[in-house]
This record gives C-alpha cells, sequence and structure tokens, in this order.
C-alpha cells in the first residue's frame, strides 16, 4: 500500500470494556512496531515484530496488553478490561527489514485515539 | 536506560532559521532520528544521524555530536505549514525500537 494504515481513526470504549485495534503496514515491510502516545508526549515503545514473530514486548504495561501478526502482514493490538489510563493514540509503524539497518527508516501511521471513559 | 530532553515550546518566525536542540543520554547509541509530527497526524522522518556532523537535506539540516550526546535540527526559510511538533528518537544498540523525547511543538507566526 502507500503507507500505514490503522483503523479505527477513533474509539471510544467504556471502562472495561475490550478494544482492538489493527494495522496494515506498508506492503513487504518485515519489522513492525506499536507504540502508545500519551497526549503532548513522545511516543513510547510498546512491543515490535519481525514477519510474525514477536521478538520484544517489554513495552506493554501490562497482562492486559497483547498483540498478534498471525501472517506476517496485519496486526493487532488488543486492549482487554480497559482503564481510563489506557486512554491515549495509538501508533503503529513498519520498516523494510531488520530495523538494526540505520538506512531501515520506520513509517508511521495516523494512529487509533483511544479514549476510555 | 535512556534519557532524551528538548525543550517544550518555540516560536519563530515566517521565513527566518529555528535550532532545536535535543540531548540524550543511552547505554549504547546507534542512530538519531528526527520526525515531524502535525497535531492528529502520523509522524513522518526527517532526517537521521549516526555519525558526527551534519546532514543537510533542503531547509531541514541536523547535526550530531556523540560525544556530546546533543543533536539539534535546523530549518531554514520557516513556513507556515512548519508549525508542528518535532520529536528527537535514539536508537539503541540491541534494541529495534526508537526512543522519543516529549517533542517540541514549534509555532510559526506570521
Amino acid at each position: 500500500g502507500a503507507g500505514v494504515s490503522q483503523s479505527p481513526r477513533y474509539k471510544v470504549a467504556k471502562r472495561g470494556q475490550d478494544v482492538a485495534l489493527r494495522c496494515d503496514p506498508i506492503s513487504g515491510h518485515v519489522s513492525l512496531f506499536w507504540y502508545q502516545q500519551a497526549l503532548g508526549q513522545g511516543p513510547e515503545f510498546l512491543t515490535y515484530f519481525q514477519n510474525e514473530a514477536q521478538l520484544d514486548k517489554s513495552g506493554l504495561p501490562s497482562d492486559r496488553f497483547f498483540a498478534e501478526r498471525p501472517e506476517g502482514s496485519v496486526s493487532t493490538l488488543k486492549i482487554q478490561r480497559t482503564q481510563q489510563e489506557d486512554s491515549a493514540v495509538y501508533l503503529c509503524a513498519s520498516s523494510t527489514r531488520s530495523f538494526r539497518r540505520i538506512t531501515d527508516t520506520q513509517y508511521f501511521g495516523p494512529g487509533t485515539r483511544l479514549t476510555v471513559l | 536506560g535512556q534519557n532524551i530532553d528538548q525543550p517544550t515550546e518555540m516560536t519563530a518566525t515566517e521565513g527566518a532559521i529555528v535550532q532545536i536542540n535535543c540531548t540524550y543520554q543511552t547505554s549504547g547509541f546507534n542512530g538519531l532520528f528526527w520526525y515531524q509530527q502535525h497535531a492528529g497526524e502520523a509522524p513522518t522522518f526527517l532526517s537521521y544521524n549516526v555519525l558526527d556532523g551534519l546532514e543537510e537535506k533542503g531547509r531541514f539540516s541536523s547535526f550530531l555530536s556523540r560525544s556530546k550526546g546533543y543533536s539539534y535540527l535546523l530549518l531554514k526559510e520557516l513556513q507556515m505549514k512548519d508549525s508542528a511538533s518535532y520529536l528527537c528518537a535514539v536508537r539503541d544498540k540491541g534494541a529495534n525500537n526508537l526512543f522519543f523525547g516529549t517533542g517540541t511543538r514549534l509555532t510559526v507566526i506570521p
């Protein structure tokens, strides 16, 4: 595709509900990242996939957060039993291959703004 | 761990030059990136530095000094559309993700 797409763009959930956020990376991009961005802050790393393998999930704030990328393309970030502190913009980014190569820039999607009431 | 510091807000005049500074502390440096983010939009890549010195791309330049843990983004011939947040991010050796600062919100005034 032309860029990273995310859906929905906006999600309002009641506290305690489960939500699922979708990311479609740029076609052929091997690496996929999820970040959380609170209002007025920079993005904070959540988790990283290389193809279908979740290689790093050290940034996930609790076991209520779960991410998957079963076929190595589309990814879903799931948040169970949402809390008010989960309100943020969730950004997805992808890059061409292992991001250890300096030239492999991360390209970001527009994000999903989650509001938990 | 990582610690990245940049000013919260800056204001500059259309047509002028502005320099946005970023200082960082990291256990193993492997590149510094600058992104631009308009309100409600995706961060877009501007530049990266891995070696000391100045990288120039049109109206935007980025400088790095690894010994000082310091970078700046220089924007020339400011335009109103340059009003946005500018995010400084570093990558650690051994890590695949980026560590971002809080961002500098730049307002360009006529």
